[in-house]
Parts: C-alpha cells; sequence; structure tokens
C-alpha cells in the first residue's frame, strides 16, 4: 500500500532554532516529492520539490533531502522565526500510478 | 493569470441533499485531483484524473462522484450517501508529459451539512 508518514505530530521550538521535519514513504518508486505549507484556514503554498533523481532542493532557508532507497525525505528549517509557524506537508506522487499521496502534517509553533 | 478556481467557497446543504463542487483550471494541466481535508487527518485523496473521460477511486472515495468531460473541469459530487460530508475540500493540478512538478491547488471550497 502506498503511504506517507510524518514525524513528529507537533513540534514546538524557541525562535531561532535549527529543526528538521521528517517525511517517510512505503514505495521507493516515486515521480516526485514536495513539501508545502498550510497556515490556518488557509490554502497550500508550495516550499519545495525534489525529483525523482535529485537528493536535495534549497530555497533559501529551506533545505529538503530524499532517499528513495530508505524512503525517507528531511525538511531542515533554518534560524526559526515565529512566521514559520504553520503545518507542514508533505506529498509524493507516485511512479507507478500518478497518485498523489499526503502525509498527516507537522504542526510548528516556533515561540518568540 | 493561471490558476485553479474552486467554487463555491462556503456552502451550506440539508442531509439528503447532493452538492457539487466546482473546480475549472486554466493551466492546460492532465492531471486534477479531489481531496478532501479534516481536522488532524492531512488530506485525504477523494478521486484523481490523469485524462480526459478517465478517473480513479482514491482511498475515500465513497458517497463521491466525479466526472471529466472537459480537460480544464473536475467537478465533485457529494452524494446523499456520504455518511460525513462537512469537510474542507481541495482541488489540484498538475501537468504530465514535461512535468516540472508544482502542484497547483485551489483555494478550497468548504461543505457544512446542517
Amino acid at each position: 500500500k502506498q503511504e506517507v508518514t510524518q514525524i513528529p505530530a507537533a513540534l514546538s521550538v524557541p525562535e531561532g532554532e535549527n529543526l528538521v521535519l521528517n517525511c517517510s514513504f512505503t514505495d521507493s518508486a516515486i515521480y516526485n516529492l514536495q513539501w508545502f505549507r498550510q497556515d490556518p484556514g488557509k490554502g497550500l503554498t508550495s516550499l519545495l520539490l525534489i525529483q525523482s533523481s535529485q537528493r536535495e532542493q534549497t530555497s533559501g532557508r529551506l533545505n529538503a533531502s530524499l532517499d528513495k532507497s530508505s524512503g525517507r525525505s528531511t525538511l531542515y528549517i533554518a534560524a526559526s522565526q515565529p512566521g514559520d509557524s504553520a503545518t507542514y506537508l508533505c506529498a509524493v506522487l507516485w511512479g507507478s500510478n500518478y497518485k498523489l499521496t499526503f502525509g498527516k502534517g507537522t504542526l510548528l509553533t516556533v515561540n518568540p | 493569470d493561471g490558476g485553479i478556481t474552486q467554487s463555491p467557497k462556503y456552502l451550506f446543504r440539508k442531509e439528503g441533499q447532493n452538492v457539487t463542487l466546482s473546480c475549472e483550471q486554466n493551466l492546460n494541466h492532465d492531471a486534477m485531483y479531489w481531496y478532501r481535508q479534516d481536522p488532524g487527518q492531512g488530506l485525504r485523496l477523494i478521486y484523481y484524473s490523469q485524462i480526459v473521460n478517465d478517473f480513479q477511486k482514491g482511498d475515500i472515495a465513497e458517497g463521491y462522484s466525479v466526472s471529466r468531460e472537459k480537460k480544464e473541469s473536475f467537478p465533485l459530487t457529494v452524494t446523499s450517501a456520504q455518511k460525513n460530508p462537512t469537510a474542507f475540500y481541495l482541488c489540484a493540478s498538475h501537468s504530465l508529459g514535461g512535468y516540472t512538478g508544482e502542484l497547483f491547488f485551489g483555494e478550497g471550497s468548504r461543505l457544512t451539512v446542517l
């Protein structure tokens, strides 16, 4: 079964801390993996996309890595800020059927 | 500007009524998806489609139906058979063939059953 799991479900950190969010997936035959951010009551904002052939992508203070063999991706946030507080979602596009599966997300709170 | 338009943004329905949520995109995307979001549940896939006149069930298709008669349109009908339809519904799309990956989302439709 094609499943995506995100750990932890919630995370609270002080401002300025570096942090890592985890995403694991059950089928290594992926097309790509994407990280999103969702603010309360809002839609989704795309953060980073990693193609199947890539190992990592970077945008500003964000870095996402992909290890297909172990079925894992991490989102690294450097020097966290209160404005980073949101739910972070991982989505996998499976290569065999183009089904797009989301994890349940990690609720991040960055305290001033 | 290109994008995905979902309508209505808010919808109220009485029990026993079918309702249809609209999703239109002008991005020339091949693949379209419908998700349901409940608190603490993330996004759960209802239906998806990669080409016109073809679609596949997602993980929670019971009580829902879709059609894909045009490339740009993928309406979702929430039928009276759906036991707990109150939720936030999101439509998404992306291109296939030369796909760079970006998934586009509509702003969502919030359905409340009274």
